[in-house]
């Protein structure tokens, strides 16, 4: 049973295009997050939600958007796709508050040409 | 801002030895975790240790945290080959307690 999915897995996709990356939890958490790492490694948060409702938006481009339909779902649209987005896409989840442990999904692997 | 940085960047081993792994940290926090990437793949969380407990085990794994030197380090005993992977350590930051990740050290275990 896979407690964070994330689809696609691999997106290529060339520059200007729209995207959509999806994440669903089946743990029962009330907090999800996406998290970008790029080439060296480092992770960095970019958004969080809390039963559905925005608590952690970090600097990052309006053609980043966060979708949550549900609590056991964030999807990340992204629009007008740049070079600079190509990177890997974590998407987690945590039980209570953001500062506790989180699980993660396999990650999407964008590249964008 | 950075919040971990871990220490060293990147460690090379035999199987049977024991890794060490290092963290370092900025300002007061909750609790410090520990986080394992393989190749590849998401992040698993290891282990958490909280601003009042000096030490904690899980298996082959120990951690302790320093709060007065803002330290912590990761001790993974009797290392397998199935251990190479980037470790991460990160820590609650802000008023939103958002997880900060340092930037990770690779170990590599040669059978």
């Amino acid at each position: 049973d896979t407690a964070v999915s994330q689809t696609p897995k691999y997106l290529v996709t060339q520059m200007g295009n729209d995207k959509s990356i999806k994440c669903e939890q089946n743990l029962g958490h009330d907090t999800m997050y996406w998290y970008k790492q790029d080439s060296k490694k480092f992770l960095k948060i970019m958004f969080s939600y809390n039963n559905k409702e925005l608590i952690i938006n970090e600097t990052v481009p309006n053609r980043f958007s966060p979708k949550s339909p549900d609590k056991a779902h964030l999807n990340l649209h992204i629009n007008s796709l740049e070079l600079g987005d190509s990177a890997v896409y974590f998407c987690a989840s945590s039980q209570d508050e953001p500062g506790e442990t989180q699980y993660f999904g396999p990650g999407t692997r964008l590249l964008v040409l | 801002s950075q919040q971990g940085e871990e220490d060293p960047q990147a460690l090379s081993i035999q199987e049977g030895e024991n890794a060490t792994m290092n963290c370092s940290y900025k300002t007061s926090i909750n609790n410090l975790q520990w986080y394992r990437q393989n190749s590849g793949r998401g992040l698993v969380h290891l282990i958490l240790i909280r601003s009042n407990e000096r030490e904690k085990h899980s298996g082959r794994l120990r951690v302790t945290l320093d709060t007065s030197k803002k330290s912590s380090s990761l001790l993974i005993t009797a290392s397998r080959a199935a251990d190479t992977a980037s470790y991460f350590c990160a820590t609650p930051q802000g008023g939103s307690e958002k997880l900060v990740f340092g930037k990770g050290t690779k170990l590599t275990v040669n059978p």
